[in-house]
């Protein structure tokens, strides 16, 4: 089971660039790395998945090292409406044992 | 709009009472969750269905009783539940229950339990 951590929450201001980190020690070779952004009052949103290096769309990229007991989520050029909370999911191509961090609560300030 | 919807939103209900969620996704997915997020820990995934079979159940009290009717539709009876129950229950499904395929979730049913 990968357990996952992440920071509780983060500050930043709009323009600049995010970086929040997920720690998963105990990562399987099948397991794949998805983060999720959640608002108040709705369910969480997909924003990217990657199995190992970098993946890039169009709103955030995917920092997975070569050992892949962490990844970072790039968040460029912030705005107030990423104030949400963000979580990594670890699991395997079977679906088996899906884990969530705990969030990391993101702040953007003016 | 994620296209997948859940009912109700908000729901109070005794130690005592009997009453389910619903859940509907019109993606043509065909693996289906039901996950708790309480305010004390993360988001805890309760049950998974893939192709209406119930493939996982993570411990979960059996005062929860999900069911899958088909690929579209996802229930979760509840009855005689603890004040600690109280949460967001939130669905969500993919195209296949794997986990490189992207969740698609509801909104959520606020669930208090007094």
């Amino acid at each position: 089971l990968a357990k996952t951590t992440q920071p509780i929450s983060m500050d930043s201001y709009e323009g600049q660039e995010v970086n929040i980190t997920c720690s998963h020690n105990n990562i399987a070779t099948n397991d794949y790395i998805t983060w999720y952004q959640q608002f108040p009052s709705q369910g969480p949103r997909f924003i990217i998945q990657g199995y190992k290096t970098k993946v890039t769309n169009e709103v955030a990229s995917l920092f997975i090292p070569a050992d892949r007991k962490s990844s970072t989520l790039s968040l460029p050029r912030v705005s107030l409406s990423d104030t949400a909370v963000y979580y990594c999911l670890v699991g395997d191509r079977a679906g088996n044992m899906l884990t969530f961090g705990g969030g990391t609560r993101l702040m953007v300030k003016p | 709009e994620t296209g997948v919807t859940q009912t109700p939103r908000h729901l109070v209900m005794g130690m005592t009472n009997k009453k389910s969620l619903k859940c509907e996704q019109h993606l043509g997915h065909n693996a289906m969750y039901w996950y708790k997020q309480s305010a004390k820990k993360p988001l805890e995934l309760m049950f998974v269905y893939n192709f209406k079979e119930q493939t996982e159940n993570n411990s979960v009290p059996s005062r929860f009783s999900p069911e899958c009717p088909n690929s579209s539709h996802l229930f979760l009876h509840l009855h005689t539940l603890q004040p600690e129950d109280s949460a967001l229950y939130l669905c969500a499904s993919s195209q296949d229950r794997a986990g490189d395929y992207e969740q698609y979730f509801g909104p959520g049913t606020r669930l208090t339990v007094t």
